[in-house]
């Protein structure tokens, strides 16, 4: 079975620290995603990776950045938390490279910036 | 602009059966995706449809009509572990995914 991993469940944070979101999977997919899921929106993504050291930005960039050093992992950088950042942030990794694939997703890190 | 439809929230009886409607509106279109998903769980597949017609995975079912611009995922024989969010997403013509908000379903005894 795919497992893909994210570094914690629920995290706190103050106003303008920076926020390290990490997930990792351990299929060997070339893909991941990071997303953020917030009630009555559906999931939007906010940046996605096709290969090492790649990155591309999605629907919702603004106050994020990646960093893909390695295949099986897929951080997500919060360079300086807002207020409106609060949200479930979701990883999600596919084989193939686009997607068309089912995508497989991490438990979710439910993020408070307070 | 692209957008998905479907409703927030449906309640259905145990044992019965349930259709979750979803319309589409997408740039090109390469499919859509049903998901589900139990509170405070990840997202999981349940099934992709690209040509029209009905797709059944053992109670659940999934149907396409393209020129609709219409899905929907039918549940049978309810059971209370299939309360969930049901998660509806279509490819668009650049295979990026576009998610509907989700519709929550509560199975009650």
């Amino acid at each position: 079975d795919v497992k893909v991993t994210q570094s914690s469940r629920y995290l706190v944070k103050r106003t303008g620290e920076k926020v390290f979101l990490e997930c990792v999977q351990d299929m060997d997919h070339e893909n991941m995603f990071w997303y953020r899921q917030d009630p009555g929106l559906g999931l939007r993504l906010i940046y996605f990776s096709y290969d090492v050291k790649m990155k591309e930005k999605g629907d919702i960039p603004e106050g994020y950045s990646v960093s893909r050093e390695k295949k099986e992992r897929f951080s997500l950088i919060l360079e300086s938390a807002s207020t409106n950042q609060t949200s479930m942030y979701l990883c999600a990794s596919t084989l193939s490279g686009d997607q068309l694939s089912e995508q497989y997703f991490g438990p979710g890190t439910r993020l408070t910036v307070t | 602009g692209q957008n998905i439809d479907q409703p927030t929230e449906m309640t259905a009886t145990e044992g019965a059966i349930v259709q979750i409607n979803c319309t589409y509106q997408t740039s090109g279109f390469n499919g859509l995706f049903w998901y589900q998903q139990h509170a405070g769980e990840a997202p999981t597949f349940l099934s992709y449809n690209v040509l029209d017609g009905l797709e059944e995975k053992g109670r659940f079912s999934s149907f396409l009509s393209r020129s609709k611009g219409y899905s929907y995922l039918l549940l049978k024989e309810l059971q209370m572990k299939d309360s969930a969010s049901y998660l509806c997403a279509g490819l668009d013509s650049n295979y990026q995914l576009i998610w509907g908000a989700g519709t929550k379903l509560i199975i009650k005894p």
